[in-house]
Order: C-alpha cells, then structure tokens, then sequence
C-alpha cells in the first residue's frame, strides 16, 4: 500500500503550459517532501523539497505548494519546455533520514 | 567525476539463475539503497545500509540479499527465489545527515528474465 498517493498517471500539455501534480499521504509524521525528476534511461534527481511549514517554495519555473491541514502538495510547472518531458516522483520521509515513501510518478510530455 | 556507478546497465538472466548487480560510489556517503522501479508503481525500497557491515531490509526484501563490506560498495544480489524479477534497479547514496530526502541515484540496471 502505497503511502504517498500520486495524480495524475500522465499528462500532456502544450509548451507554455502549467503542468501540475499532486500527491496526498495520511502519516502525519513525514516531514520533508522532495520532488524528484527522472530523465528515460535515468536515475531520478532531486529537483526542489519542502517542509511542512511552508506553504509555497520556488526554485526558477517549478513551484512546490503545501497544504498541511489537507496533508497534499503539488508541483506545478511554469511556462513548461519540451526538455521538461520527464517523469515527476513525489516522494515523504520522516526522521528516519534516507527512508523515502515515493509516489507511483507521473509521466509529462510538453508538446512544442 | 563523483557519483554513483551501476553495473551491468543491461542484464539478462535465465528463470532460477542468481545475478549479482554492482553498485559504487565516490562520494564518500555513509548511507546507500537500492530500489526497485516497476511502472506505475513508483520506486519501493528493497534494502539499504547506514554503515558498512549493516543493512536493513527495506519494503520489498524477499528474494534479494546484499552486502556491504565496503563504504563505497553496496551489491544487490536477485536470487531465483524472487518470483518477479524483471524489472529497473536504482541504487542511491545519501550523507549521514538528518532527514535531508535528498538521494543520489545511479543510472540504473535493467534486468530481464526470459
């Protein structure tokens, strides 16, 4: 059973779009939220994290938003790029550093 | 450069034969891991290691076995006692610091059984 739950599977957007996914969890406990993106053939990298005392996080077009109370975050990206086509993992980890709970990933292909 | 070596990147494997994936790395971390990444499934832990010497088994540990005599050295061995082995191995390395989420991951070894 998957403790982080991810949405949606895949998506397809024009350049220029707005991407955006979500994952939702139920352990209170996790507190630290990664992004991860990985690249067909690749391993995945980290992209951009937040911790649940912020609500929003920026890091140049990608935007992590955080809603504690509704335990979900999303990723959004802005003014996407072709080379933006890659899978998308969130992922959670409580004080046990290292042990991630990933998402099931999301597959996104921005179209020229 | 420093980073984290997979190897084979391509391996197959005859029903009840055991294969051995290496994973290496250099950049000196205290902590390594290997997932399994199935599609739609997202990537599941099968083991990982703290300390050289030490491992525990992750979420998916049946049918896996690894060791880690070395700091920079952690192989993943899929024996035939793992019903369902085809599938994408990660190996990661992260620094011995509190819950930074942050893993370094190889570029992977895909294995296929025929």
């Amino acid at each position: 059973q998957q403790q982080v739950k991810q949405s949606p599977q895949s998506l397809i957007v024009q350049k220029g779009g707005i991407p955006i996914i979500n994952c939702a969890y139920e352990n209170t406990a996790f507190d630290y939220f990664p992004w991860y993106q990985q690249f067909p053939g690749k391993g995945p990298a980290l992209l951009i994290a937040i911790r649940p005392d912020v609500s929003e996080k920026k890091e140049g077009r990608f935007t992590i938003s955080f809603n504690k109370s509704a335990k979900q975050f999303s990723l959004h990206i802005m003014d996407s790029q072709p080379g933006d086509s890659a899978t998308y993992f969130c992922a959670a980890a409580t004080d046990s550093w290292g042990k991630l709970q990933f998402g099931a990933g999301t597959q996104v292909v921005v179209t020229p | 450069d420093g980073g984290i070596t997979q190897s084979p990147k391509y391996l197959f494997r005859k029903e009840g034969q055991n294969v051995t994936l290496s994973c290496e790395q250099n950049l000196n971390h205290d902590a390594m891991y290997w997932y399994r990444q199935d599609p739609g499934q997202g990537l599941r832990l099968i083991y990982y290691s703290q300390i050289v010497n030490d491992f525990q088994k992750g979420d998916i540990a049946e049918g896996y076995s690894v060791s880690r005599e070395k700091k920079e050295s952690f192989p993943l061995t899929v024996t035939s006692a793992q019903k369902n082995p085809t599938a994408f191995y990660l190996c990661a390395s992260s620094p011995r610091t509190a819950n930074t989420g942050e893993l370094f991951f190889g570029e992977g070894s895909r294995l296929t059984v025929l």
